[in-house]
């Protein structure tokens, strides 16, 4: 149990494009999904909390009008880098923790690999 | 602020040989400490939480508030232990942001 899933798992698009990744919790329900980035050989960045039916909140130095975030439902969040650049390019890694259950740990998806060409 | 630090990027031992990853962490609070491990082509995973206990895959991981440290730890190193490990700092269990380290590579040759 305890599935997250993300779509896509590999996204190329031009300069420019508005792009959109999805977090799913497949088998839970995810009051507070999170949202990372991670460059190559580095270490994985928060970028924002979401929590469902709030706005997100969004880590310092993170664009909230560019990196758009909806958690409309308990087993869904969604990103979307709007109007994305060559620099917006790298690994998106959701992750969710489970809704009125103390004591389980944060469940990772497999992540979106982003190209801007 | 919240900081983790591992200092090695990689690791190298050979199979049988103990292993000890560190981790430091700074935080003014009663911090949650993880390990998280990331094999070739998977997710993330957690491994092990300080709260726990336990021991996962033979490994073991104490939180020593005098010295900000949650070293992973074990005796004898196995091939298929060959991954990516994290640790992570978190203010609370599972409500709150996870903040990582960098990452130490381990490579366990045969």
């Amino acid at each position: 149990g305890a599935v997250v899933s993300q779509h896509p798992s590999w996204v190329i698009c031009k300069s420019g494009t508005s792009v959109k990744i999805e977090c799913r919790s497949l088998d839970f329900q995810a009051t507070t999904m999170f949202w990372y980035r991670q460059f190559p050989k580095q270490s994985l960045m928060l970028m924002a909390t979401s929590n469902e039916g709030s706005k997100a909140t969004y880590e310092q130095g993170v664009e909230k009008d560019k990196f758009l975030i909806n958690h409309a439902s308990l087993t869904l969040s969604t990103l979307t880098v709007t109007s994305a650049h060559p620099e917006d390019s790298s690994f998106y890694i959701c992750s969710a923790s489970h809704a009125g259950r103390a004591n389980q740990p944060q469940h990772f998806g497999d992540g979106t690999r982003l190209s801007i060409l | 602020a919240q900081r983790v630090t591992q200092p090695e990027k990689l690791l190298s031992v050979f199979k049988g040989a103990p292993v000890e990853l560190k981790c430091n962490y700074s935080y003014s609070g009663s911090p949650e400490l993880f390990w998280y491990v990331q094999y070739s082509r998977q997710r993330l995973q957690l491994l092990l939480r300080h709260i726990s206990r336990e021991s996962i895959k033979g490994f073991t991981a104490d939180l020593n508030k005098g010295e900000t440290s949650f070293h992973l730890k074990k005796p004898f190193a196995q091939e298929e232990d060959s991954a990516m490990y994290y640790c992570a700092l978190s203010r609370s269990y599972n409500t709150d942001k996870l903040i990582f380290g960098t990452g130490t590579r381990l490579q366990v040759f045969p």
